[in-house]
């Protein structure tokens, strides 16, 4: 089975403090790992995925295999950044579903 | 370039009523398809998801069904909706397993917003 656990639901820091989004999973095999972002009133989107080492908007996720984690983090962050987002996991196996934490509402304050 | 259509964008519908979603996908063949439960305080929740036509992987028990008549079209469907089913779907898809490949990213629709009265 898979799974992914974000411990927090609200999350609220100031404009240039550092933030980090936690994401726990559990997998047997290696998983794949991505963050997603919903900002308001718009679509689910991409925001990163380990695969590709990225950083995006200031955000960078690295995943950590022996604590099974997958923490998203920015040093300094911006108003914009407030936002939903959602930690997600796909097995490895051909077809696996993508499964997604409950998400964590960030809102970054003046 | 590939798409998704999602519709309707909100629906209103008694209690005891049919469902029908309908999600449609452009620009790509065998994709994976997926039907998103998104309730407040509850995250994003995986109902259905499907590799190819006619085949259906339900996640949790729940008074919904899903269909794949053709390769790029996703049916959310109930035969009575009950109130506990109000809530924000949200349809997706991903490169299917014709393209394997790591970091295969999903595309979402806008979403439908089912208030069941």
């Amino acid at each position: 089975a898979q799974r992914v656990t974000q411990p927090e639901k609200l999350l609220s820091v100031f404009k240039g403090a550092p933030v980090e989004l936690k994401c726990n999973y559990s997998y047997s095999g290696s998983p794949e790992l991505f963050w997603y972002v919903q900002y308001s009133r718009q679509r689910l989107q991409l925001l990163l995925r380990h695969i590709s080492r990225e950083s995006i908007k200031g955000f960078t996720a690295d995943l950590n295999k022996g604590e099974t984690s997958f923490h998203l983090k920015k040093p300094f962050a911006q108003e914009e950044d407030s936002a939903m987002y959602y930690c997600a996991l796909r097995g490895e196996t051909s077809g696996s579903r993508l499964t997604f934490g409950e998400g964590t509402q960030l809102t970054v304050n003046p | 370039s590939q798409t998704i259509h999602q519709w309707p964008a909100t629906l209103v519908q008694p209690v005891g009523s049919p469902l029908s979603l309908e999600c449609t996908v452009e620009g790509t063949s065998n994709p994976n398809l997926y039907w998103y439960r998104q309730a407040a305080g509850r995250g994003l929740q995986l109902l259905f998801y499907s590799v190819g036509i006619g085949q259906i992987s339900s996640e949790v028990p729940q008074n919904l069904s899903a269909s794949r008549p053709q390769d790029r079209q996703f049916i959310l469907s109930s035969k009575k909706l009950l109130l506990s089913d109000s809530g924000f779907y949200l349809c997706a898809w991903s490169v299917g397993r014709l393209r394997e490949g790591p970091g295969r990213k999903a595309f979402f629709g806008q979403g439908t917003r089912l208030t069941v009265v």
